[in-house]
């Protein structure tokens, strides 16, 4: 079965810093990944996605994720955070053998300090 | 609607009691999946439904959960017996023909479930 992790519960970095929130899946086959953040009082909505192709992925807002098929990764990053980045970052994994079954990690709570 | 829409958007119940739970997705999205969002767990996968059935209900906690979805539309998320534990935010989520590169999910904004 398929599974994430997302090993940062919370992250509290001052503006202008760098991000990166990791993400870790189980599983050893083809995956589809994703981002999705979920800002205060606001839904869950896409951040980002890899399908195929480039390995690294951009997104909205300078958000971009690499995927390390080596390392079972796709880790956000963002290379200078803004206060309006204070949200919950979710990673999911959908694996070829899941049919159209979406896994979330725990999610990363992020603040971001003006 | 322009969006996913699910009602009530906070409900209170005592225990024991039985909540039902609506969704009403885009219009035309044939894929449909509910959700679980506990304070500190993440989202927990519950169940999805590809038109009217459901290919994987491994996720609905216990027997008192069922789901139901009509007509290719609205669905109805059933809890029976209402426990503490289930307190927590139910999302619904839906994608036009599944998880397709050009086919991203679309989240509501969740019923907020408190059982006293």
């Amino acid at each position: 079965a398929q599974s994430v992790s997302q090993h940062n519960h919370h992250v509290i970095l001052s503006e202008a810093a760098s991000l990166e929130l990791g993400c870790n899946y189980s599983y050893g086959g083809t995956v589809n990944l994703f981002w999705y953040v979920q800002y205060p009082g606001q839904h869950l909505q896409l951040l980002l996605k890899y399908f195929s192709g480039d390995p690294l992925v951009k997104g909205i807002k300078g958000f971009e994720a690499e995927f390390i098929k080596s390392k079972f990764s796709f880790n956000l990053r963002k290379p200078s955070v803004q206060w309006s980045d204070t949200a919950e970052y979710f990673c999911a994994v959908n694996a070829e053998n899941a049919g159209n079954m979406l896994t979330f990690g725990g999610g990363t709570r992020l603040m971001v300090k003006p | 609607g322009a969006g996913v829409s699910q009602s009530p958007s906070n409900k209170v119940t005592e225990k024991g009691k039985d909540v039902e739970l609506r969704c009403d997705p885009i219009s035309g999205h044939t894929a449909l999946y509910w959700y679980r969002q506990s304070l500190g767990q993440g989202l927990e996968f519950l169940i999805y439904f590809q038109g009217n059935s459901a290919p994987d209900k491994s996720g609905l906690p216990s027997d008192r959960f069922s789901a139901e979805r009509t007509g290719g539309s609205v669905s109805t998320l059933t809890i029976q017996r209402t426990q503490q534990e289930d307190s927590a935010v139910y999302l619904c989520a839906s994608t036009r023909t599944g998880l397709r590169v050009d086919s991203p999910l679309h989240f509501g904004n969740g019923t907020r479930l408190t059982v006293t």
